[in-house]
């Protein structure tokens, strides 16, 4: 059973840039959710997509914004990047029927911007 | 809104030492609650999760935690630790009838430091 993975592990920016984050999510998963982990603190949620729509944000301004695919992979999508963004970015699926909400994290993908 | 209490930033301990991580939760309705472990420059893993039923969850790595609904607690316990727990735990609670569709709240984390 593959887990969770993401794309590119590590990626340096400049200010007002834009990015896109990948992550694939578990086998049998079919929702996905994002979080900003700053250094020293907990991750934060972003969005969450289900059947290809978003489900659920977090406190986060429209320039976050999100896609999922029909094969349930997502992307994370920055635009006009600011210093503040600079952190892990870390994807989690979920079955959605689990009713357990248990989440299986990738390992992140350590977004810096200049 | 759900709030997640970690009320030690650092725990340094010796090796073969006890240790207990402390979280609190904001509120008192039904949630879930989790423990998450995170090594260095990886994602997190999950250690243990509270549902329901009894109030004592065992986990992985030797790895226990009480569920404490009239405190609000869900503190992290192991008998004795080696050098290889050293790591970032987050406590973390979703609710499972909430709006954001039990979107995880995490803790700021607590840094367990295993000595020699």
């Amino acid at each position: 059973e593959t887990g969770v993975t993401q794309s590119p592990t590590h990626l340096i920016k400049t200010r007002g840039q834009q990015v896109t984050l990948r992550c694939s999510s578990q086998s049998g998963h079919n929702t996905v959710s994002w979080y900003q982990q700053a250094l020293g603190q907990g991750p934060q949620f972003i969005f969450q997509y289900y059947r290809e729509e978003e489900n659920g944000r977090g406190n986060f301004p429209p320039r976050f914004s999100g896609l999922q695919f029909p094969n349930y992979s997502s992307e994370l999508n920055v635009n006009a990047l600011e210093l503040d963004d600079s952190a892990l970015y870390l994807c989690a699926s979920s079955p959605y029927t689990s009713g357990s909400n248990e989440q299986f994290f990738g390992p992140g993908t350590r977004l810096t911007v200049l | 809104a759900q709030s997640v209490t970690q009320l030690d930033s650092q725990v340094p301990v010796f090796e073969e030492a006890p240790v207990e991580l402390r979280c609190n939760y904001s509120s008192s309705v039904s949630v879930y609650l989790f423990w998450y472990v995170q090594y260095p420059n990886q994602g997190l893993q999950l250690l243990l999760k509270y549902l329901s039923g009894s109030t004592l969850v065992k986990g992985i790595n030797g790895f226990e935690a009480e569920f404490n609904k009239s405190q609000t607690s869900f503190h992290l316990r192991k008998p004795s630790v080696h050098i290889s727990d050293t790591a970032e735990y987050f406590c973390a609670v979703s609710d499972p009838y909430g709006g954001s569709q039990g979107n995880l709240i995490f803790g700021k984390g607590t840094k367990l430091s295993v000595k020699p």
